[in-house]
């Protein structure tokens, strides 16, 4: 099974429609992040958690909210969505602050 | 101007042949990572350095704190070599990775 695990893997919605992307790790770390990808865009943070209690915002927030609920679960939301968000995004999880990454698969969205 | 800059945006190479990719960045750092991204969309983290090299098996890392670069290199290129590779810096008093817009790399049989 997989330490990091996205789910959906795709998904294909309506503008206006409210979307949950689930992030579940099994690797027992604190700090987790969402980003997305843009194609020709390196990856960009939309937000990151370093405990249950501790939420902050990214670079690209706008749009997005998150919750943790759990040290293993984090899940990104978009209330309304809107097809520039259209993208590839990714769950990641660190153990240290200047440790390596360790990303989902991924989900694909997709917002007519 | 991107605060990480990656070069070449593209590379294509022969099976054998030794791979350089480059990365060059702007502010001060306290790491830098490499990540490979599969073309089924995965990413792996690759290295993470703080000064000087790293090597495991094929792949080799180095970084150069004064001249703000870093270079990995593959030898004995393969094609399932071929993948994106992803710089990513952490700004020095900061908790976020800044990252480059990736080298696609294909090596051909």
């Amino acid at each position: 099974d997989a330490d990091v695990t996205q789910t959906p893997r795709n998904r294909i919605t309506k503008t206006g429609k409210r979307i949950m992307l689930e992030c579940s790790q099994t690797k027992g770390h604190d700090r987790m992040y969402w980003y997305r990808q843009d194609p020709g865009l390196g990856l960009r943070l939309i937000y990151y958690s370093f405990d249950v209690k501790d939420i902050n915002k990214g670079e690209i927030s706008d749009g997005y909210s998150v919750s943790r609920q759990a040290q293993a679960k984090f899940s990104l939301s978009l209330e309304s969505a809107i097809p520039n968000q259209t993208a590839l995004y990714f769950c990641a999880t660190s153990d240290f602050l200047q440790g390596p990454q360790h990303f989902g698969d991924g989900t694909r969205l997709s917002i007519l | 101007k991107n605060e990480v800059e990656q070069s070449p945006q593209n590379l294509t190479a022969q099976e054998g042949e030794f791979i350089t990719i480059n990365c060059s960045y702007s502010v001060g750092i306290s790491a830098l990572h490499w990540l490979q991204q599969h073309p089924g969309g995965g990413i792996v983290s690759l290295f993470m350095l703080s000064s000087g090299k790293k090597k495991h098996g094929r792949l080799i890392a180095t970084i150069n704190i004064q001249e703000k670069h870093s270079s990995l290199h593959i030898t004995a290129s393969h094609p399932r070599d071929s993948a994106v590779y992803i710089c990513a810096v952490l700004r020095d008093n900061t908790d976020k990775l800044i990252f480059g817009t990736g080298t696609r790399l294909q090596v051909f049989p």
